[in-house]
């Protein structure tokens, strides 16, 4: 069973710092693109960025981009978001979720359960 | 950057009621990159439709999607209780990925 479970979240004051994670289980981690996703309360859905399954090239939405790293240590099955100059309205809840990319098209077909994040003084 | 529209922001029908929810991308995008989500009150998104048409493991076939270019659609034959919920489009870029605003699917 595919698991995604995101860990980090919390309160953090605006320029602070905070590392996100997130553990993958019941399938081969290193073989897939990792993304996260986040939502600001009661909004809609925001794509934060996409790692792909070795680590060599990563992508970042303008909102995030110079503030935010994505990396992952396939060895640990692990994903994370390194934030950096957080503001507030970076506070949303942050997801991360399983690319598959192949002939029938591109799907996020797992997702975690998400990590709140708030910023605030 | 692609820009994804949803319409209707709303839509309020009854159970047993079809539902028509639209996507408009802001220029002609490749069908096989458009997915479309399920999401419903403190729960992550549910992947439903990808490649515009192609029905995720698990999803009844009251779910279909149809489109291409720039309009794109999610049709819902018969609502269930449980479809009442917000629903996102979404476009892959190599580089960059959208969603659209989300539509509202709400008990009427």
């Amino acid at each position: 069973e595919v698991q995604l479970l995101e860990s980090g979240g919390g309160l953090v004051q605006p320029g602070g710092s905070l590392r996100l994670s997130c553990a993958a289980s019941g399938f081969t981690f290193s073989n897939y693109a990792m993304t996260w996703v986040r939502q600001a309360p009661g909004k809609g859905l925001e794509w934060v960025s996409v790692i792909i399954d070795s680590g060599g090239n990563t992508y970042y939405a303008d909102s995030v981009r110079g503030r935010f790293t994505i990396s992952r240590d396939n060895s640990r099955n692990t994903l994370y978001l390194q934030m950096n100059s957080l503001r507030a309205e970076d506070t949303a809840i942050y997801y991360c979720a399983k690319d598959v990319h192949d002939s029938s098209g591109h799907r996020n077909d797992y997702w975690g359960q998400g990590t709140l994040v708030t910023v605030s003084s | 950057e692609i820009v994804l529209t949803q319409s209707p922001g709303t839509l309020s029908l009854s159970p047993g009621e079809r539902a028509t929810l639209s996507c408009r991308a802001s220029q002609s995008v490749s069908s096989i990159y458009l997915a479309w989500y399920q999401q419903k009150p403190g729960q992550a998104p549910r992947l439903l439709i990808y490649g515009a048409s192609s029905r995720a493991i698990g999803i009844p076939d009251r779910f279909s999607g149809s489109g291409s270019g720039t309009d794109f659609t999610l049709t819902i034959s018969r609502l269930e209780p449980e479809d009442f919920a917000v629903y996102y489009c979404h476009h892959y870029g190599s580089s960059m990925r959208t969603f659209g605003q989300g539509t509202k699917v709400e008990i009427k």
